[in-house]
Formats: C-alpha cells, sequence, structure tokens
C-alpha cells in the first residue's frame, strides 16, 4: 500500500522561510514530485527529485532522503503569493497518490 | 506541446440524475490518465486512473465510472448522482511514469 504524511497548516511571514515536510511508504518507489495549489485552481506541478539530494529551483528547493522515506519543501523569501496548498507525490507505480496537503499562509 | 481540456468548469445538477465529465488531452500519445475528486479545502483523492484504452483501475467504490474510448480521452460517468459526490473534479495526464502530472482546468460539481 501507500502511504503520505504532511502537516496540514503551516503559517510564516513575508520574506521567511518555510519547510513542508513529507513522509512516504509506497512500493516501487523511484521519486518524490511537488505540487501547489492555489484555491479555486488546479495544481501545478513544482518539482521533482528522483535522486537523494537537494533540487533547487529559484525560491523553492526540494529534497529527498530515499533511506529515511522523507523528502521536503523548501520556500524562500516568501512572497504573499505563495500563500497555498502544497502536495507531495511519490512515484511509483502507474497510481498517482498525492499526500493530504500543507496549507500555507504567509502573513505580512 | 501537450494541452489538457475538461469540461465543463462548472456543472449544478439534481440528486439522481446522471453525470459526464469529459477529459482530452493532445500533443501527447498513450498518456497515464487519472480522475481525482476534492472536497473543499481537503487533498486529492484518487478515483480512477488508466494506463490504456479501455483499461480502468478504479480506486475507491462508489455509484461512480470511468471509461476511456480513445487514446486521449477519459470520462467520468455517474448513472445516478449523491448529495456526497459535491466536489471540484480534476483529469490529470502523466507522459511516462507519474513523475510529472498536468492537470485540467478542474470541474466543480454542486449536486443539489
Amino acid at each position: 500500500g501507500q502511504s503520505l504524511e504532511q502537516p496540514s497548516e503551516v503559517t510564516a511571514v513575508e520574506g521567511a522561510i518555510v519547510q513542508i515536510n513529507c513522509t512516504y511508504q509506497t512500493s516501487g518507489f523511484y521519486g518524490l514530485s511537488w505540487y501547489q495549489q492555489h484555491d479555486g485552481g488546479a495544481p501545478t506541478f513544482l518539482s521533482y527529485n528522483g535522486l537523494d539530494g537537494l533540487e533547487e529551483t529559484g525560491r523553492f528547493s526540494s529534497f529527498l532522503s530515499r533511506s529515511d522515506s522523507y523528502g521536503y519543501l523548501l520556500l524562500q523569501e516568501l512572497q504573499m503569493k505563495d500563500s497555498a496548498s502544497y502536495f507531495c507525490a511519490p512515484g511509483g507505480s502507474y497510481k498517482l497518490i498525492f499526500g493530504s496537503g500543507t496549507r500555507l499562509l504567509v502573513r505580512p | 506541446s501537450q494541452t489538457i481540456h475538461q469540461w465543463p468548469a462548472t456543472l449544478v445538477q439534481p440528486v439522481g440524475s446522471p453525470l459526464s465529465l469529459e477529459c482530452t488531452v493532445e500533443g501527447t500519445s498513450n498518456p497515464n490518465l487519472y480522475w481525482y475528486r476534492q472536497a473543499a479545502g481537503r487533498g486529492l483523492q484518487l478515483l480512477f486512473y488508466s494506463v490504456g484504452i479501455g483499461q480502468i483501475s478504479s480506486e475507491v467504490p462508489q455509484n461512480l465510472s470511468a471509461s476511456r474510448p480513445q487514446d486521449r480521452q477519459f470520462i467520468l460517468s455517474s448513472k445516478k448522482l449523491l448529495l456526497s459526490d459535491s466536489g471540484f473534479y480534476l483529469c490529470a495526464w502523466v507522459e511516462t511514469g507519474p513523475t510529472e502530472a498536468f492537470f485540467g482546468q478542474g470541474t466543480r460539481l454542486t449536486v443539489v
């Protein structure tokens, strides 16, 4: 089976750094993806980690540790527009399962 | 370039009425296709996925069904809607392996 755990909500101040964790258990795992979803919109792809370590894309970075079945999304220099829900999704089987999502609220 | 179309954007249907939501993908072949439902403020619940024409895997037993009559077409149906079917329905496709998924705009269904 598959299971995913993410914090349900995170609050941070504009300009700060926030880390959203994801622990997973899945068969045939080969990578972890992250998605962003603004209220009322569809999820959009942010990043993918196929290998252990840190992947950086602008203000966003994502980390994977296969041995710990753990990953995180790091958002730097937070902006108000980063207020959204963030989902992790392990790549393994054809089933594409998403975590329950972390709602990030950025305050001025 | 690849695009995904999902319609309608919003839908209000009475309890007991049928449902048909359509999703089509352009610019790719043999995609893996997915239907999700999202309740307000909640996560994405995988309903169905398909790895090829006529191949449907169901994740949640309920009064919904899915079909894939063509390579790039995925349809979500119901014969009789329930109030609990209300939600935000999302179609998604993945080209090879579930690494990056592309989502349609979603259909907000309200059953009254």
